[in-house]
């Protein structure tokens, strides 16, 4: 079986500042994984995905991540954050076969400081 | 294409009461995928269905709960006997099989918040 864990549900920065969400997974096969994203009372928003081609995937809105093997990590980082990257975020993994079901982390909610 | 619809967008019904949400997918697309999301959680998966074939059900789908997919267009959940517990945002996505598509990226809708009083 799969999983996610995102470490740490609330994360604040500085408008400007780097963003880094952190995501590990845990699958006993290759994994896909998945970073959405969530505003107040809509639905989830793709950000980016990795799909076993490059390991530095870029997404949208000028996020990035980084799959790394070795640590089991898939990490989302921004350079810059902007106030309206304020919002709720989720890491999720899948398998190549089976219900390709999306297993979801418990999110984290980022903050953006004025 | 106008992507995944759910209707409606907000429920409040009494404890005991039955109600129905319906998820129109992204027309091409032959899985859907019923989620359902607690305040503070990741989506939790429920149900999918490959065309009209409800193919796998999460142990936390409880009797009162029944999902289809006639046709293998738009699906309807439904719960019966609602409790309090059962307030949550119901998501419905879709997508094409991880062989067709390459990545296995589901398309969300915009969810059914329901609130059980």
């Amino acid at each position: 079986a799969q999983s996610v864990t995102q470490l740490g549900s609330h994360v604040s920065v500085s408008e400007g500042a780097l963003v880094l969400l952190r995501c590990n997974y845990s699958s006993s096969v290759p994994p896909y994984l998945f970073w959405y994203v969530q505003y107040p009372n809509q639905g989830l928003q793709l950000l980016l995905k990795y799909t076993s081609a490059a390991t530095l995937v870029k997404g949208i809105n000028g996020f990035e991540a980084e799959f790394k093997k070795s640590e089991t990590s898939f990490h989302l980082t921004k350079p810059s954050a902007h106030m309206s990257d304020a919002a709720e975020y989720f890491c999720a993994v899948t398998l190549n076969f089976g219900n390709e079901k999306l297993t979801f982390g418990t999110g984290t909610r980022l903050t953006i400081i004025p | 294409d106008t992507g995944v619809s759910q209707d409606p967008r907000h429920k409040i019904t009494k404890r005991g009461q039955n109600v129905t949400f319906r998820c129109d997918p992204i027309s091409e697309h032959n899985r859907l995928y019923w989620y359902r999301q607690t305040l503070g959680q990741g989506p939790e998966f429920l149900t999918y269905f490959q065309n009209e074939a409800q193919l796998e059900k999460s142990r936390l789908l409880s009797d009162r709960f029944s999902a289809e997919r006639p046709k293998g267009s738009f699906s309807t959940l439904e719960i019966q006997r609602t409790e309090q517990g059962d307030s949550a945002m119901y998501l419905c996505a879709s997508s094409l099989p991880l062989s067709t598509s390459g990545s296995g990226e589901q398309f969300f809708g915009p969810g059914t918040r329901l609130t059980v009083l």
